[in-house]
């Protein structure tokens, strides 16, 4: 099946500094990720969807100028998380759909990263 | 607008019993329904899908899920659950609107498996 791999998997970081997030499609091309944050025992809430070569969207009350997200190729996403706060402390996960394979409906994960802010 | 509910934040069964993790939706239309797993630490694992066809789907792990249209519901079981069940259990409705398939997901249901 479809793999995605994100980068880091764990993070700490001082507050105020910012913190760069990988998402990659391994073994089939993306046109399209999504940003996921999630709260400990919480479900998962989008934060935006990110399309390659052009302005991710984002969701309704989620600061697209302090979440950055660039898609810059077919395989990479990246969510830049800038001047950092320990209330941003959180799972982050991205996911993609393979367009190849054998159902749009269906959602490939990332591993998701830990970040923590002191 | 579409939505999943679950009804219970956690299961606990005992090893080799069997288990259900439970679902409603609300959707229009025919609906598309997903279950996924999440380890500790770990992002969401595809468990099982149903689209259309035969109401008993079966997934990974040995896990099967029941589609019910009078009842609106999509739970999951297992006929003997094992300790290494033990995990977050999302069940998740893509919005099929515009073609963007993003799923919403039901709040979770942490499933503990007692050896």
């Amino acid at each position: 099946g479809a793999v995605v791999s994100q980068h880091p998997s764990w993070v700490i970081c001082k507050s105020g500094t910012s913190v760069k997030i990988e998402c990659r499609s391994l073994d089939f091309q993306a046109t399209t990720m999504f940003w996921y944050r999630q709260f400990p025992k919480q479900s998962l809430m989008l934060m935006a969807t990110s399309n390659e070569g052009s302005k991710a969207t984002y969701e309704q009350g989620v600061e697209k100028d302090k979440f950055l997200i660039n898609h810059a190729s077919l395989t990479l996403s990246t969510l830049t998380v800038t001047s950092a706060h320990p209330e941003d402390s959180s799972f982050y996960i991205c996911s993609a759909r393979d367009p190849g394979g054998g159902s749009v409906y269906t959602q490939y994960f990332g591993p998701g990263t830990r970040l923590t802010v002191l | 607008a579409q939505s999943v509910a679950q009804p219970e934040d956690q299961v606990n069964v005992a090893e080799g019993n069997p288990l259900t993790v439970k679902c409603t939706y609300s959707v229009s239309g025919n609906p598309y329904l997903f279950w996924y797993v999440q380890y500790p630490n770990r992002g969401l694992q595809f468990l099982l899908k149903y689209i259309t066809g035969d109401n008993l789907v079966k997934g990974s792990y040995g896990f099967e899920a029941e589609f019910n249209k009078s009842q609106t519901s999509f739970h999951l079981k297992k006929p003997s659950a094992l300790v290494s069940d033990s995990a977050l259990y999302f069940c998740a409705v893509p919005d099929l609107s515009g073609g963007s398939y993003i799923p919403t997901f039901g709040r979770g249901t942490s499933l503990i498996v007692h050896p």
